[in-house]
């Protein structure tokens, strides 16, 4: 079965910790998303890559960055948290072109992150 | 811009009783058209999908179809479970543009009650 593994469920951090959220997918997905998930805000992309070592930021980069080393693992990293980071956290990856319009995207459990 | 637009949630209904949840889309191309749904807890996983006009998809008893006239995808069941309580999520991926992100409405709770 195709998946996309975030590390964590749940994290609890406090503020200013560096944090990293890890995302593993075995599928050979080209394209890897980053997203947080607040009440009545929908889904908002952070950041996105379409290749190693390529990123892009998304609607809401701002206190955050990413790094993909690897084709199969894409980061998402907190350099100082603080409480308006408290958040769920969705990872996904696709194929690249149309095979985002053919297959959509695969989405991870999710990672609940509270910061105190 | 692509766009998609959803019926604001939350939605209480009996069970067995018929669900529709409305999703409309902006595009400027040829778009795909999905439905996630996320479980109390869990990530977001596809229900189903079309991707081209007058395709039907479905999946667990849901069914969209794809209406280019009207540029909608709606969401329906005709009778739905304690389990079907969840959010769902239309999204749209516009292959013409060379897209490769899908843009997402802001999601409908469902809620059913026994």
């Amino acid at each position: 079965d195709v998946k996309v593994t975030q590390s964590s469920r749940y994290l609890v951090k406090r503020t200013g910790e560096k944090v990293f959220l890890e995302c593993v997918q075995d599928m050979d997905h080209e394209n890897m998303f980053w997203y947080r998930q607040d009440p009545g805000l929908g889904l908002r992309l952070i950041y996105f890559s379409y290749d190693v070592k390529m990123k892009e930021k998304g609607d809401i980069p701002e206190g955050y960055s990413v790094s993909r080393e690897k084709k199969e693992r894409f980061s998402l990293i907190l350099e100082s948290a603080s409480t308006n980071q408290t958040s769920m956290y969705l990872c996904a990856s696709s194929l690249p072109g149309t095979g985002v319009g053919n297959y959509g995207y695969t989405f991870g459990s999710g990672t609940r992150l509270t910061v105190v | 811009g692509n766009s998609v637009t959803q019926m604001e949630g939350p939605v209480t209904l009996s069970e067995e009783a018929f669900l529709t949840i409305n999703c409309t889309y902006t595009a400027t191309g040829y778009p795909s058209l999905f439905w996630y749904v996320q479980y109390p807890g869990e990530g977001l996983q596809l229900l189903l999908k079309a991707t081209k006009a007058d395709d039907k998809g479905s999946n667990k008893g849901f069914e969209a179809t794809y209406r280019k006239e009207t540029t909608s995808f709606h969401l329906e069941k005709g009778s739905v479970q304690v389990s079907d309580s969840a959010v769902y999520f239309c999204a749209l991926s516009d292959r013409s543009q060379g897209a490769q992100k899908l843009v997402f409405g802001q999601g409908t709770r469902l809620t059913i009650n026994p």
